[in-house]
C-alpha cells in the first residue's frame, strides 16, 4: 500500500528565510511518481511538480527547488529566500503506475511566511 | 484554455436537505475525481471516474453520497439528507486519463458546503 507522510503540521518563518518541507513516502512498486501542490488561501490546489520514479536528479524552478532520495524514500521541496506569497498548505502525493490509479495525499505542511 | 470549473462556489444548507455539487473538467480530459476537504484536513477520496463509469466508488462516505459523469464532460456529486458532517470543501480534479499511476490532476476552486 502506498503512503506519504508530511512529519511538519506548520512551519513558520521570515521573509528571505529559506524553509524546506518535508516529504517521505512508501510503496512496494518500482515505478512510481510523486507531485507537491500548493493550496493557497483562496482554496485552489496549484500542481507544481511531478517526477517519476527512475529520474533522481534534483530540479530547480526558480526560488523552488526538490531534492529527490531513493534511499531515503524522500521527496523534500525548498523555498528560498521565502516570500509572503508562499504562504499557503502544501502537499505532497503519490501514486504507484502497477495499481490503483489514485495518488495519495500527505496531510500537507502550512507554511506561514511572516513580513 | 480554461481551468476545472465548479459550482456553485459557496452553498450553505439546511440539515436534511439534498444538494447538488457541479464539476466541469478541462476539455479533453477523460478522467474526473472528487475529493472532500474538511477544514484544515488533508484530501479525502470519494470517486473517480474514466469517461462516464465509475470504476472506483469505494470512497463514497454512505449511500446519501453519489456522483454521475456525462460522457468525457460535466460530473455532479449529490448529497442526500445533509449532516452537519458533510460540511467540508468538496474539490473536483481532472486529468488527461487513468489509465496509468503517473497522470498529473488539475484541481478545481471547491465547493464550501455548510449543513446547518
Amino acid at each position: 500500500a502506498q503512503k506519504v507522510t508530511q512529519a511538519q503540521t506548520e512551519i513558520s518563518v521570515v521573509e528571505k528565510e529559506d524553509v524546506t518541507l518535508d516529504c517521505v513516502y512508501e510503496t512496494r512498486d518500482t515505478t512510481y511518481y510523486l507531485f507537491w501542490y500548493k493550496q493557497p488561501p483562496s482554496g485552489e490546489l496549484v500542481f507544481l511538480i511531478r517526477r517519476n520514479s527512475f529520474d533522481e536528479q534534483n530540479e530547480i524552478s526558480g526560488r523552488y527547488s526538490w531534492n529527490f532520495q531513493k534511499s531515503t524514500s524522500s521527496f523534500n521541496f525548498t523555498i528560498t529566500a521565502s516570500q509572503v506569497v508562499d504562504s499557503a498548505v502544501y502537499f505532497c502525493a503519490l501514486s504507484e503506475a502497477g495499481g490503483s490509479y489514485i495518488p495519495t495525499f500527505g496531510r500537507g505542511t502550512s507554511l506561514i511566511v511572516h513580513p | 484554455g480554461a481551468g476545472v470549473s465548479q459550482s456553485p462556489s459557496n452553498k450553505v444548507t439546511e440539515k436534511g436537505k439534498d444538494v447538488e455539487l457541479r464539476c466541469d473538467p478541462i476539455s479533453g480530459h477523460t478522467a474526473l475525481y472528487w475529493y472532500r476537504q474538511r477544514l484544515g484536513q488533508g484530501l479525502e477520496f470519494l470517486i473517480y471516474f474514466q469517461g462516464n463509469s465509475a470504476p472506483d466508488k469505494s470512497g463514497l462516505p454512505s449511500d446519501r453520497f453519489s456522483a454521475e459523469r456525462t460522457g468525457e464532460s460535466v460530473s455532479t456529486l449529490t448529497i442526500q439528507r445533509t449532516q452537519q458532517e458533510d460540511s467540508a470543501v468538496y474539490l473536483c480534479a481532472s486529468s488527461v486519463r487513468v489509465s496509468w499511476g503517473g497522470d498529473t490532476q488539475y484541481f478545481g476552486p471547491g465547493t464550501r458546503l455548510t449543513v446547518l
